[in-house]
């Protein structure tokens, strides 16, 4: 079974402070992305991951960064949060097939 | 430009009736479709794909089609149960290159599925 988790499963925080959202899967997984859930917009890409230490923008990467050091582990980064970027953050991992697997989610509110 | 487009953001069916979800796209690229459903508060979890060599895929009660020429594709349930109340997310993927890596989303449409 594959699992992918992510670090919190809500998560508060201020304008301008740096945001760290963790996600971690278990099945040696190559590929990992970062998406964002909003009410009618549906999920949109931030970044994606195809390999260690790679990364490529998505469709919405303004103002987050990624990293990722190990191959289980893709990290988001918000540099400085604001209140546009409250929203439901989702992790998503793959190997050969199309099918992505995704976390739990974060649910994100900047005050 | 929305490639795919998910035009009903909200449906409602009777339990036991069969719930029809409809998806188009606009990209001739694309050429294996997946659809997600997602429960509030959690992830979206994988229902059922189709690749663009078939025209149908049958899992239990979920039954995907794919119409090629008209660019469409719709996801059955047979029979809906209340259990089946999510937000179902429709996801395209281009076979070559870097784009194969990547799903394009719907919207999403809400399906209620009244007892």
């Amino acid at each position: 079974d594959v699992k992918v988790t992510q670090s919190s499963r809500y998560l508060v925080k201020r304008t301008g402070e740096k945001v760290f959202l963790e996600c971690v899967q278990d099945m040696d997984h190559e590929n990992m992305f970062w998406y964002r859930q909003d009410p009618g917009l549906g999920l949109r890409l931030i970044y994606f991951s195809y390999d260690v230490k790679m990364k490529e923008k998505g469709d919405i990467p303004e103002g987050y960064s990624v990293s990722r050091e190990k191959k289980e582990r893709f990290s988001l980064i918000l540099e400085s949060a604001s209140t546009n970027q409250t929203s439901m953050y989702l992790c998503a991992s793959r190997r050969d097939s199309r099918t992505q697997y995704f976390g739990p989610g974060t649910r994100l509110l900047v005050l | 430009d929305q490639q795919v487009k998910q035009n009903s953001p909200s449906l409602s069916v009777q339990e036991g009736r069969i719930s029809i979800l409809n998806c188009d796209y606009t990209n001739s690229m694309f050429d294996y479709f997946l659809w997600y459903k997602k429960y509030p508060a959690e992830g979206p979890t994988f229902l059922i794909s189709i690749s663009s060599i078939k025209d149908k895929n049958e899992d239990g009660r979920f039954t995907v089609f794919l119409n090629k020429s008209a660019k469409h594709l719709s996801l059955h349930i047979v029979p809906s149960q209340p259990g089946d109340s999510a937000v179902y997310f429709c996801a395209a993927s281009a076979g070559s290159g870097a784009g194969s890596y990547q799903l394009t989303f719907g919207k999403g449409t809400k399906l209620s599925v009244i007892p």
